[in-house]
Parts: C-alpha cells; structure tokens; sequence
C-alpha cells in the first residue's frame, strides 16, 4: 500500500518568510496529492491540491510542486503571517482508496 | 458548504464499553472515512466505505468495526474499549475517485 513520509515535523519561521514542507509517497499508481491545514480544535481543511499530470499549481502565497520521477511533492508558503501558524498535512492517493497522510508539519509564524 | 458532523466533540467511556461514533454527512458522497489522529501519528485510517454495506480495511483496522447502512451516514464501533484507544477520530466524505476529503470536526475519546 502507499506510505507518505513528510518532512519537517516542525518548522518556525518569522512573519514574512518562506516555509517550505515536503512529502514523499511510495505507490507511483497515486495520481491525486492534497495539502490540509488543521487548526487547534477543527478538522483539516484541504488548502491545495495536485494531479500527477500537473508539475506546479499556485493559489496566492500558496504553490504546490510536483516531481513524479522523484515521487516527492513540496508545500510551498510565501510571505508567512501568524495566522498561517497551524498543523499541514500531506496525503496521496488513487481512485478507489484512501488518501493516505504524512505524519504532519506544526508551522510557527512569529511576528 | 458540505458538511460532515460527527455526533460528539468529546466521549469519556469505561473501558470495556462498546462505544459508537456516528458520522451523518450532507452531500451524497460515496466515500466515508474513518480515521485516528494521535501525536506525532499523524492521521492513520480505521476502516473507509465507497458505498452502502460496503467497506474496506485500513491501515489499523484492529479493535473497530464499521457500519453503513445509509449514504449518508457511517459509524465507527469499538467493540470493547481500551485505554490504547484513547484518541482523537476524524470521519470524513468525498466523492468517488481521488479527489478532496471533506472532514468533520472531529471526536476527541478518552477511554478510562
């Protein structure tokens, strides 16, 4: 079965910067990769998502990268501010599974 | 909006107890899901369901079983609780196919 692995499993930054998070999957049949935010107390909520036929795909200071040869896809935030502050999770998967997610990345914005 | 409710935010059960979480989701998806979130863990899946009466075993389905009588509604059971089930579960809905998870609030159980 699929296996995600993420990386870091923490990750402070000062407001303004960049944060960049970033998975790997085992499965080269997966073709669907979501990123989730999970704030305290709320379920995850998808922020982004990518298909394997697709190499990159940005939404304002969001940007999702991905490199099938490799299997690993990247989490990209620019411009951070605190309330980016929260915990990301990475998940693959193909039709007729379930997504399967990393372990999580708790992101602290300083001002 | 769709959404996903899952019938408590918090259960404090003995163990031993046959414990039932329900989920009730609003836009006919095929898909339901069950998962356990644990520190460090990260979201591990229970059990998941692409259609009525059916369902396939995750990655620790040990300890639950599940049950989807209707579309819209999916339950997960803890047969006899125990301690090492104390955790947080997230039930979620998508459509057929790989595509977006849609989560409830979650269910956070402690098991005494």
């Amino acid at each position: 079965g699929e296996n995600v692995e993420q990386h870091p499993s923490t990750l402070s930054v000062q407001e303004g910067d960049s944060a960049v998070i970033k998975c790997t999957y085992s499965d080269s049949a997966s073709n669907y990769f979501p990123w989730y935010k999970q704030e305290l107390g709320k379920g995850p909520q998808l922020i982004i998502d990518i298909r394997s036929n697709v190499g990159e795909k940005k939404d304002q200071r969001i940007a999702v990268t991905l490199n099938k040869t490799a299997k690993h896809f990247s989490l990209h935030i620019t411009e951070t501010q605190p309330e980016d502050s929260a915990v990301y999770f990475c998940a693959a998967n193909q039709a007729g599974t379930a997504l399967i997610f990393g372990k999580g990345t708790t992101l602290s914005v300083s001002s | 909006d769709v959404k996903v409710t899952q019938s408590s935010r918090y259960l404090v059960k003995r163990t031993g107890e046959k414990v039932f979480l329900e989920c009730v989701q609003d836009m006919d998806h095929e898909n339901m899901f069950w998962y356990r979130q644990d520190p460090g863990l990260g979201l591990r899946l229970i059990y998941f369901s692409y259609d009525v009466k059916m369902k396939e075993k995750g990655d620790i389905p040990e300890g639950y079983s599940v049950s989807r009588e209707k579309k819209e509604r999916f339950s997960l059971i803890l047969e006899s609780a125990s301690t090492n089930q104390t955790s947080m579960y997230l039930c979620a809905s998508g459509l057929l196919g790989a595509t977006e998870a849609f989560f409830g609030q979650g269910t956070r159980l402690t098991v005494v």
